[in-house]
């Protein structure tokens, strides 16, 4: 099966522009999750949806960061206005939650950030 | 609240020996437990889980992890580690409880395996 894809792949922009990432997740996967990880640490989930509804948004900073997924199938994720911190690499990932708390996630390659 | 720990960042080992790469978690409810694998400028990718039943689950590429539930721990071993098993190695937990669900990850651990 095809894996999650995201483009682009790196991104380089200045402090205070807007970016937008993009995910398309497996197919028949009804969950999708975009995380941020940091240099040295963990991914950290950002924002959950469950086809097209959020399930949990609660570390994602909502006054600079958005997201959605329309049609419940691919998302964006965009960052307006940037800040230094938000360098990181942003990982979406699917999972096919017949039972949400078995299924494993599937990563993409995800998409790395450096704000200038 | 959960948490997981990860408390080596750095483990090394030589070609052929084994490998054991910690951690400890902390949930409320009943854990569920699973183990990834980054190599460099790639996602993350699933090795194994823990959901119930035998303790010692085993996973891709031959590891294993020992679930432990007196000392909080599920660590990540392989009987004998190859150099293409360097790699950075999550924990990650969720409670399976209520309505949480949330994928919660270690800091990560970076296994370097010699020749």
């Amino acid at each position: 099966e095809a894996g999650v894809a995201q483009s682009p792949r790196y991104k380089i922009i200045e402090k205070r522009q807007s970016v937008a990432f993009w995910c398309n997740p497996i197919s028949g996967h009804a969950t999708l999750y975009w995380y941020q990880q940091i240099l040295g640490q963990g991914p950290k989930l950002l924002i959950q949806f469950q086809n097209n509804g959020v399930v949990d948004d609660s570390q994602l900073p909502k006054d600079r960061f958005s997201a959605e997924r329309l049609k419940g199938v691919d998302s964006t994720l965009k960052i307006q206005p940037a800040k230094l911190e938000d360098s990181a690499v942003y990982l979406c990932a699917s999972s096919f939650e017949r039972n949400s708390f078995n299924s494993p996630l599937h990563f993409g390659n995800g998409t790395r950030l450096t704000v200038t | 609240a959960q948490s997981v720990a990860q408390p080596e960042d750095q483990v090394n080992v030589a070609e052929g020996n084994p490998l054991t790469v910690k951690c400890t978690y902390s949930v409320s409810g009943n854990p569920y437990l699973f183990w990834y694998v980054q190599y460099p400028n790639r996602g993350l990718q699933f090795l194994l889980k823990y959901i119930t039943g035998d303790n010692l689950v085993k996973g891709s590429y031959g590891f294993e992890a020992e679930f432990n539930k007196s000392q909080t721990s599920f660590h990540l071993k392989k009987p004998s580690a190859l150099v293409s098993d360097s790699a950075l190695y999550f924990c990650a937990v969720r409670d399976g409880t209520g309505q949480g669900g949330k994928l919660i990850f270690g800091q990560g651990t970076e296994l370097s395996v010699k020749p």
